[in-house]
């Protein structure tokens, strides 16, 4: 049973363009939602995260929103550049514990 | 160390063979986990150790598979009798109490193929 869906798996964006990533869970008990970012041959890091009692959270080009009814929440990256291209995963966490759910990832590419 | 280290980098065995995979944790992090990475795949958790409680061996996918982790620092990934679908990307994480426990920090994984 996937918890965590992801999509879509693969997105092609041109360079200054908006680039959105959606995710839609299962649990409602999860109480974290991060992004990871993953470029070829590294570990995956941390991007950016949301809590559940907030619908909107905003660092720098990069957004979450969350619809918190609807199970979904999504990463949205602004003015999109060369440089973001990498595969992106979303995740969730299960309350009280520190393990994270992940979603299928989605592999991103910019086009100059 | 300034980020988490894992060895080897890549691996290849034969079918059948036991294979051990190794990941030096950030120093003082509290926190390690495993994840198991296949192609065009999510990252599937396998094993969680915090501190000295007992770890959430929830998902390791079969009893080949077994963890430790030494003296609260470098852990060990075992995989026995090595099947071709156990090829993946092994990613190995750590995080830190209290505030940064929310944030894992990954090694760039062990890469093992099994012929």
């Amino acid at each position: 049973q996937q918890q965590v869906k992801q999509s879509p798996q693969s997105l092609i964006v041109q360079k200054g363009g908006i680039s959105i990533i959606n995710c839609a869970y299962e649990n409602t008990a999860f109480d974290y939602f991060p992004w990871y970012q993953q470029f070829p041959g590294k570990g995956p890091a941390l991007l950016i995260a949301i809590r559940p009692d907030v619908s909107e959270k905003k660092e720098g080009r990069f957004t979450i929103s969350f619809n918190k009814s609807a199970k979904q929440f999504s990463l949205h990256i602004m003015d999109s550049q060369p440089g973001d291209s990498a595969t992106y995963f979303c995740a969730a966490r299960w309350p009280g514990a520190q393990k994270l759910v992940f979603g299928q990832g989605t592999r991103l590419t910019i086009n100059p | 160390g300034a980020g988490v280290s894992q060895s080897p980098s890549n691996k290849v065995t034969e079918k059948g063979k036991d294979v051990e995979l190794r990941c030096d944790p950030i120093s003082g992090h509290t926190a390690l986990y495993w994840y198991r990475q296949s192609l065009g795949q999510g990252l599937e958790f396998l094993i969680y150790f915090q501190g000295n409680s007992a770890p959430d061996k929830s998902g390791l996918p079969s009893d080949r598979f077994s963890a430790e982790r030494t003296g609260g620092s470098v852990s060990t990934l075992t995989i026995q009798r090595t099947q071709q679908e156990d090829s993946a990307v092994y990613l190995c994480a750590s995080s830190s109490a209290g505030a940064g426990a929310n944030v894992l920090t990954f090694g760039a994984g062990s890469r093992l193929t099994v012929l």
